[in-house]
């Protein structure tokens, strides 16, 4: 089983509010990503990191941010949620082991609902 | 923007049928091309990682195949069984970034 953990599982908030989806690996991988997911549609990556103190944006236009302060932790935080963040997001970790993408460890997600 | 497209988008199949899927991906700039399962309620699961034109993996009743100069993987499925059912998923890995691009998946049930 993949130690990587999210939280909250489910997230219910209003308008407007601030709020911060966690995600802690204890793999020690360097590489770590955001995905989200709206039903019936493919993987988007949103963010990820190479490593402390590097992060980049991913393909997917997001409103959110991410931080990358230790190799366990990215967080990421959206500053005034909206209905159309509604989504399920996931976050991944991997390595980078002899010059190959090893395979990505997912946590469970965050399924987030704004109102 | 680079497209991973997988087809069929879903399918049912009997208990005991096999049946395969497809990943097409971009010929060029590959690195590796990753196959996972998503059962409902849980997280993806890796498959197999692949890296070479022409590999071939196996893990038990499944089995893929690689080939990078003309952008295709299947994955193969030998006597699917009901716990077989789930969400297939492909992701493409090309080189110059640590980015992952994945297909919209192939959503399997096998109907005991």
């Amino acid at each position: 089983e993949a130690d990587i953990y999210q939280t909250p599982r489910y997230l219910v908030i209003g308008t407007g509010k601030k709020i911060t989806l966690e995600c802690s690996q204890t793999m020690g991988h360097d590489k770590m990503y955001w995905y989200q997911q709206d039903p019936g549609m493919e993987l988007h990556l949103i963010h990820y990191s190479y490593g402390v103190n590097s992060t980049e944006k991913g393909d997917l236009s997001s409103e959110s941010t991410v931080s990358r302060i230790r190799t366990e932790h990215f967080p990421l935080t959206l500053e005034s949620a909206r209905p159309s963040h509604t989504s399920q997001y996931l976050c991944a970790s991997s390595e980078w082991g002899a010059g190959v993408a090893t395979e990505q460890f997912f946590g469970p997600g965050t399924r987030l609902t704004v109102l | 923007i680079l497209n991973v497209e997988q087809s069929p988008q879903s399918l049912h199949v009997q208990e005991g049928d096999s049946t395969n899927f497809t990943c097409s991906f971009p010929s060029s700039n590959f690195y590796a091309l990753h196959w996972y399962r998503w059962e409902t309620a849980k997280s993806p699961e890796a498959l197999f990682v692949m890296t070479l034109n022409g590999d071939e993996k196996k893990k038990g009743r499944i089995s893929a195949t690689l080939n990078t100069k003309e952008g295709y993987s299947y994955l193969y499925i030998k006597g699917s069984q009901p716990e077989d059912s789930a969400t297939y998923l492909c992701a493409f890995f090309y080189s110059g970034t640590y980015k992952y691009i994945f297909g919209t998946g192939t959503r399997l049930k096998v109907l005991a």
